[in-house]
């Protein structure tokens, strides 16, 4: 198994909802990532976890909040987002994060803010 | 800190052209190079890597060779098909730290 599976595909949320972007990975994998990509631009690094710690954060808003329940899963959880926050998110995981390592990547979750 | 450089987009052939898309970077060290395709609705895809100076990556007719001297990287492929219509980007990953993406070009195939 070689996939990243991310769900839902499509989220449709207002600014006051609380809702939560799940990831799977069954590669062993012991690095994953959390990405932001807005329409034609690159995916943006947004949270790195190594060995299911939390190694990088980017300097995201405290409205989205990551979680690593074991190396397998990975979650995003959103609450009082705003609608500049609309975008594909992408999850990624790799080997492991030191080292140059590809990563593989999920179909990601489009997410409306309204 | 490390950068990716793209050649502006969005590029449009016709089937079977010759493809040449450019990427240049800055970094310290010896970094990893990549080139990612993404279509549409989609996550990034590897499309092929090179770890070292002078390595050629190669995958599904395309290459790209890790050119030191110029700090170059750029995607070649022979004959595109109109499968080939996606965004691509050029990528780094150094030997520790997180990847550095290029702007991603757009190209399109017409038949």
């Amino acid at each position: 198994d070689t996939e990243v599976t991310q769900t839902p595909k499509h989220l449709v949320m207002g600014m006051t909802n609380k809702k939560s972007l799940k990831c799977e990975q069954h590669m062993g994998h012991r690095a994953m990532y959390w990405y932001k990509q807005k329409a034609k631009k690159p995916p943006e690094l947004m949270f790195v976890y190594s060995y299911e710690k939390l190694s990088i954060n980017e300097s995201v808003p405290s409205r989205f909040s990551p979680e690593c329940p074991n190396s397998s899963l990975l979650n995003l959880h959103l609450h009082a987002l705003q609608p500049e926050d609309s975008a594909l998110y992408l999850c990624a995981s790799s080997p492991a994060v030191l080292g140059s390592e590809k990563l593989f990547f999920g179909s990601g979750t489009q997410l409306s803010v309204l | 800190g490390d950068s990716v450089t793209q050649m502006e987009g969005p590029v449009t052939l016709s089937e079977e052209a010759f493809l040449t898309i450019n990427c240049t970077y800055t970094a310290t060290g010896y970094p990893s190079l990549f080139w990612y395709v993404q279509y549409p609705g989609e996550g990034l895809q590897l499309l092929l890597k090179a770890t070292k100076a002078d390595d050629k990556g190669s995958n599904k007719g395309f290459e790209a060779t890790y050119r030191k001297e110029t700090t170059s990287f750029h995607l070649e492929k022979g004959s595109v098909q109109v499968s080939d219509s996606a965004v691509y980007f050029c990528a780094l990953s150094p030997l520790a730290g997180k990847s550095t993406f290029g702007d991603g070009t757009t190209l399109t195939v017409k038949p």
